[in-house]
């Protein structure tokens, strides 16, 4: 039992490359998450899906797409990167509303 | 507008003693509060939590205080490790349609040995 993992562990792009990191999980949640974490700024959700196919937008949307074609993965994009897009990304999971089980982290710098 | 409320970015308490982390929030249709831990370079794990229907919930060493009143929730550590040593998140969340969990900025605590 893996819980969440993240691809990749750590990434370097260059203003405007595109890339997807990769969400998976292995309980079965129904609810899966993206967020970023900065200095100071705490948690913000960037996208999340309530289901299988299903996406909605967060707190910080702006220049990240997400898909959800399977139960079990959630793939968050950047499709032209931005050194504001500089961070920690936290996926995570859930099987209702509440309590969350965050992956391990991608750390991405975007030069 | 910040919904939830880590007024304190930081916290140092001497080993074994008590360690209390505060959050204050401002959207009176939250019922339903957690709290997480965060290491660094691991995902926050979590903790805790309380319904809004109670006013303490204790976990051994860890107790959640809710003060509904005041919209202030508190997080004791009795008595405080130096592994407990990390970022403490507190969250909210509406269970009432369908929106997310709201995270305050965190608080750093350090517990010396």
């Amino acid at each position: 039992n893996a819980g969440v993992t993240q691809t990749p562990k750590f990434r370097v792009l260059k203003t405007g490359q595109s890339m997807t990191l990769l969400c998976a999980q292995d309980m079965n949640h129904e609810y899966m998450y993206w967020y970023r974490q900065d200095p100071g700024m705490g948690l913000r959700l960037i996208h999340y899906s309530v289901g299988e196919g299903t996406t909605a937008k967060g707190e910080v949307p702006d220049g990240y797409n997400v898909s959800r074609l399977k139960k079990q993965n959630f793939l968050l994009g950047l499709e032209s990167a931005a050194p504001s897009q500089t961070s920690v990304y936290f996926c995570a999971s859930s099987y209702s509303r509440g309590g969350r089980n965050f992956g391990p982290g991608t750390r991405l710098t975007v030069t | 507008d910040q919904q939830v409320k880590q007024n304190s970015p930081s916290l140092s308490v001497q080993e074994g003693r008590i360690s209390i982390l505060n959050c204050d929030y401002t959207n009176s249709m939250f019922d339903y509060f957690l709290w997480y831990k965060k290491y660094p370079a691991e995902g926050p794990t979590f903790l805790i939590s309380i319904s809004s229907i109670k006013d303490k919930n204790e976990d051994g060493r860890f107790t959640v205080f809710l003060n509904k009143s005041a919209k202030h929730l508190s997080l004791h550590i009795v008595p405080s490790q130096p592994g407990d040593s990390a970022v403490y998140f507190c969250a909210a969340l509406r269970n009432s349609g369908n929106t997310p969990l709201v995270f305050g900025k965190g608080t750093r605590l350090s517990v010396i040995a």
